[in-house]
């Protein structure tokens, strides 16, 4: 089945740092990819989609400036939180596609980030 | 605006009993529709993924099915196993509008299998 691998799993750092995840799908080509954040006991909120080689479309609130995403190629893509504060603590799930919308979409694992 | 509704919010059976988990959605536009399986603190494994043109789609002891007209989606699980325990999430696919090929998912329902 398709496989969607994200690191690091966790990360812990402190205040002002920034941090990079990644996003890759390992055995197709993600014609699109997507970033979600999911809040304690809340379901997913989409921050942005992005097709390889052109800029992520962010949804409304979310700020483009502050979460980066870069998707260099069919197979990667990255976020970027720059300066993290604490309340940019969540856990960030990627997910990918292969084709169009009728294609299904698979997840990575996600991502624990803690801002201290 | 999209929404999607699940009931019940938590459930929770005796190992070996049928259940079924429903799912509501407003706009009956919509390319598809998937049902997920979240482990607590891990990431969204896909079930089944139904079209628009679909009634519904089998996977093992999981049968879903779509009455795209009425909004509503179910998921049934027969002879639940402990193994089954996890928050099951419902998301549909727009087919238009400004959200066109986006997901929107409900909140989920936390289910818990007894031994």
């Amino acid at each position: 089945g398709a496989v969607v691998s994200q690191h690091p799993s966790r990360v812990i750092c402190k205040s002002g740092t920034s941090v990079k995840i990644e996003c890759r799908s390992l055995d197709f080509q993600a014609t699109t990819m997507f970033w979600y954040r999911q809040f304690p006991k809340q379901s997913l909120m989409l921050m942005a989609t992005s097709n390889e080689g052109s800029k992520a479309t962010y949804e409304q609130g979310v700020e483009k400036d502050k979460f980066l995403i870069n998707h260099a190629s069919l197979t990667l893509s990255t976020l970027t939180v720059t300066s993290a504060h604490p309340e940019d603590s969540s856990f960030y799930i990627c997910s990918a596609r292969k084709g169009g919308s009728n294609q299904p979409q698979h997840f990575g694992d996600g991502t624990r980030l803690s801002i201290l | 605006k999209q929404e999607v509704t699940q009931i019940p919010a938590a459930l929770s059976v005796p190992e070996g009993e049928n259940l079924v988990l429903n799912c509501s959605f407003t706009d009956s536009a919509i390319y598809n529709l998937q049902w997920f399986r979240q482990d607590p603190g891990k990431g969204l494994t896909s079930l089944l993924l139904i079209q628009s043109s679909q009634r519904e789609q089998t996977s093992g002891r999981l049968n879903a099915s779509l009455d795209k007209s009425s909004g509503r989606s179910t998921l049934y699980i027969a002879a639940s196993q402990p193994g089954d325990s996890a928050t099951y999430l419902c998301a549909v696919r727009h087919a238009g509008g400004t959200s066109y090929g986006k997901l929107t998912f409900g909140q989920g329902t936390i289910l818990t299998v007894h031994p």
